[in-house]
């Protein structure tokens, strides 16, 4: 079954404290994504990974960190300098395809800050 | 950078009639325009997508219309049923063929009663 895994699908942190949300992928996409979902906004991107051992900078980026170590996995850590990391976060993949950028996603992992 | 704008943020119809949502980008450089539907606690699914090369496309009861010159593309729903009760999301991205962006709309909520 192919398709985009995300875990843990509810993770609760201390304030201070950094951890990482899991996104794997076996779709064999090229390209992978972190979003951040905020209640009444759209999806914001964190950053975003065109191949293996290269990531590049979303539009809110500041407070988080990522790695692409392998072409199925991107982990996002949302380290302790991130001032409001209570949202919901969607990892997404896409292949190239000429003329368009159809991106996957899974299904979410909330995050709460307690 | 790109800025979507969506309207409405929520719209309410009775089954069987039409929906209607609305998007406006800012930057002309952009040529992909994907529709997602999100449902709660889900991510969201890709539904429809246009290139820009194309006015007008059309898959069962959902078309998705562009107009390059206003900067606009709408997504309509015809004969509507409770489960396409969700939220829309559309989207725009330049570059086709590379792990470009999306910029996201803000979303609607629709809301189809019996």
């Amino acid at each position: 079954d192919g398709g985009i895994t995300q875990s843990p699908k509810y993770l609760f942190r201390k304030e201070g404290q950094n951890v990482t949300l899991s996104c794997e992928q076996n779709l064999n996409h090229d390209a992978m994504y972190w979003y951040r979902q905020d209640p009444g906004q759209g999806l914001r991107l964190i950053y975003y990974s065109q191949i293996v051992n290269d990531f590049q900078k979303g539009d809110i980026a500041e407070g988080y960190s990522v790695s692409r170590e392998k072409k199925e996995s991107f982990p996002l850590t949302v380290t302790s300098a991130q001032k409001n990391p209570t949202a919901f976060y969607l990892c997404a993949s896409s292949i190239f395809e000429t003329g368009r950028n159809e991106q996957f996603f899974g299904p979410g992992t909330r995050l709460t800050v307690l | 950078g790109e800025n979507v704008e969506q309207h409405p943020s929520t719209l309410s119809v009775q089954e069987g009639d039409s929906a209607v949502i609305k998007c406006t980008y800012s930057d002309s450089a952009s040529n992909y325009f994907p529709w997602y539907k999100q449902e709660l606690g889900k991510g969201p699914q890709l539904i429809i997508d246009i290139r820009s090369n194309v006015g007008e496309k059309k898959d069962q009861r959902i078309a998705v219309t562009l107009n390059k010159t206003a900067k606009h593309f709408s997504l309509h729903i015809t004969e509507t049923q409770p489960e396409d009760s969700a939220v829309y999301f559309c989207a725009a991205s330049m570059r086709p063929g590379t792990a470009s962006k999306l910029t996201f709309g803000t979303g609607t909520r629709l809301q189809v009663t019996l």
